[in-house]
C-alpha cells in the first residue's frame, strides 16, 4: 500500500520567516502534486512535479521533487498571512484509472 | 465560473436517513472522484469514475453508492446514514491528458446524529 507522510503536522511562524515542509514515501510516484486548502474550501492545486530532481517556483514558493521520486519539499520564503492554510501533497495517478494518494497535510499558521 | 459545483454545502441527517450529494463540473473533464476528509485521516477516496459510464470503488466505499449520470455529473448516495459517515465530502475532477492535478469543489459538510 502506498503511503505519503508529511512533516511537520503543524507549523506556526511569524510573518517574514522562511519555512520548509516535507512529503515522504517509501514508494516511487510518477508525479506529485501540492495543494493548499483554506478553511471551508476545497484544496486548490499549486503545482505538479513529474521529473526526479525537478524544481518549480511559484512566486515565493519553491517545490522540489526528489531524485528518486519518493519525496518532495515545499519551501516558502518570507511567509505572509495569506499563506496560512493546510498544505497537502498527493502522488500517483499515472492514468485515469490509478488512484491518487493524499498525505495528511501540514497545517501552517502565519502570525502577523 | 468554470469549476466543480457541489450541493448542498451543509446537511444534518438522522441515523438511517438517506441522501444524495450532487456534483457537476463544466470543464469537460473525463474523470470524477468523491473523497471524504476527516481530521488526522487526510483525504480518502470513496468512489471514482474514470470516464462516463464507468465507476469503481476507492479506499472506503462501504455505505455509499455513486452514479455517473453523464460526463458532467457524478452523484454520491448514502442509503442509510450512520454517525461514522459524519465528514466533509469533496468532489473532484481531472482532465488527465497533460494535466495531473485535480479541481475540487468547495465541499459538503455532513453531520449524522
Amino acid at each position: 500500500t502506498q503511503l505519503l507522510e508529511q512533516s511537520p503536522q503543524f507549523l506556526s511562524i511569524q510573518e517574514g520567516e522562511n519555512l520548509t515542509v516535507y512529503c515522504n514515501s517509501s514508494s516511487v510516484f510518477s508525479s506529485l502534486q501540492w495543494y493548499r486548502q483554506e478553511p471551508g474550501e476545497g484544496p486548490v492545486l499549486l503545482v505538479t512535479v513529474v521529473t526526479g530532481g525537478e524544481v518549480k517556483k511559484l512566486k515565493r514558493l519553491t517545490f522540489q521533487f526528489g531524485d528518486a521520486r519518493k519525496d518532495s519539499s515545499l519551501h516558502i520564503t518570507a511567509a505572509q498571512t495569506g499563506d496560512t492554510g493546510l498544505y497537502l501533497c498527493a502522488g500517483g495517478g499515472e492514468t485515469s484509472y490509478d488512484k491518487v494518494i493524499f498525505g495528511p497535510g501540514t497545517s501552517l499558521s502565519v502570525i502577523p | 465560473n468554470a469549476g466543480v459545483t457541489q450541493t448542498p454545502k451543509f446537511q444534518v441527517l438522522k441515523t438511517g436517513q438517506s441522501m444524495t450529494l450532487q456534483c457537476a463540473q463544466d470543464m469537460n473533464h473525463n474523470s470524477m472522484y468523491w473523497y471524504r476528509q476527516d481530521p488526522g485521516m487526510g483525504l480518502r477516496l470513496i468512489y471514482y469514475s474514470a470516464s462516463e459510464g464507468t465507476t469503481d470503488k476507492g479506499e472506503v466505499p462501504n455505505g455509499y453508492n455513486v452514479s455517473r449520470l453523464n460526463k458532467r455529473e457524478f452523484s454520491l448516495r448514502l442509503e442509510s446514514a450512520a454517525p461514522s459517515q459524519t465528514s466533509v465530502y469533496f468532489c473532484a475532477s481531472i482532465r488527465f491528458e497533460g494535466n495531473y492535478g485535480y479541481t475540487f469543489g468547495s465541499g459538503t459538510r455532513l453531520t449524522v446524529v
